[in-house]
């Protein structure tokens, strides 16, 4: 079955340090790549997207991601972590006008 | 300013009595969609819709209606709400540019069934 796996459900680091949490789909062909962050509270807002062209992409808030087509994988990075970057994160695929969300990474980071 | 709004924001009902969660947007999206997000399963697509009075599945429509009798709006109903649709629920938008346009997401909508 077509899929999204977050492969780290909770992650906690302290402030200050590196960031990577994994995203890998399962389809083959033509995919357009999302990571979203949901603050506690709040609603999902687009961190960064990938449709083609360089395969790393830089969001805001100093996250970025690397797409590498030959592992299916869409990996998010942050070179240094703040206590504000206390958030769930979701990964999603966007293929054939459905958009399949991973099942999401807590990420919590001690001050 | 650019948003969806979803109405109401929280809900508590009791098991078969229809409800309707209102989703509206203000940026002339041609693609709407409603997402049911539940603790350990992420976001889960409900229904989608990429114009007027164009609907189709996602990966979770059982027990639940939508429609798209006008482009700003796409309402999410549930006939007859059941405990397992307690959840929160998202409503989202983007244009329709071959998935390379951000999705927007309403506030989300808190539903209690008992």
């Amino acid at each position: 079955a077509q899929s999204v796996s977050q492969h780290n459900h909770h992650v906690i680091l302290s402030e200050a340090a590196s960031l990577e949490l994994g995203c890998n789909y399962s389809y083959g062909g033509t995919v357009n790549l999302f990571w979203y962050v949901q603050y506690p509270g709040q609603h999902l807002q687009l961190l960064l997207k990938y449709f083609s062209g360089d395969p790393l992409v830089k969001g805001i808030k100093g996250f970025e991601a690397e797409f590498i087509k030959s592992k299916f994988s869409f990996n998010l990075r942050k070179p240094s972590v703040q206590w504000s970057d206390t958030a769930e994160y979701f990964c999603a695929v966007n293929r054939d006008d459905k958009i399949i969300f991973g099942k999401g990474t807590r990420l919590h980071i001690l001050p | 300013e650019a948003q969806v709004t979803q109405n109401p924001r929280y809900l508590i009902t009791v098991t078969g009595k229809k409800l309707t969660v209102t989703c509206s947007q203000n940026m002339n999206h041609e693609y709407m969609s409603w997402y049911r997000q539940d603790p350990g399963l992420g976001l889960r697509q409900i229904y989608y819709s990429m114009n007027v009075e164009v609907t189709d599945k996602g990966d979770v429509p059982e027990g639940y209606k939508v429609s798209r009798k006008e482009k700003r709006n796409f309402p999410l109903i549930l006939e007859s709400p059941s405990p397992n649709q307690t959840s929160l629920y998202f409503c989202a938008s983007r244009n329709l540019l071959g998935g390379s346009s951000t999705q927007y997401f309403g506030p989300g909508t808190r539903l209690l069934v008992l």
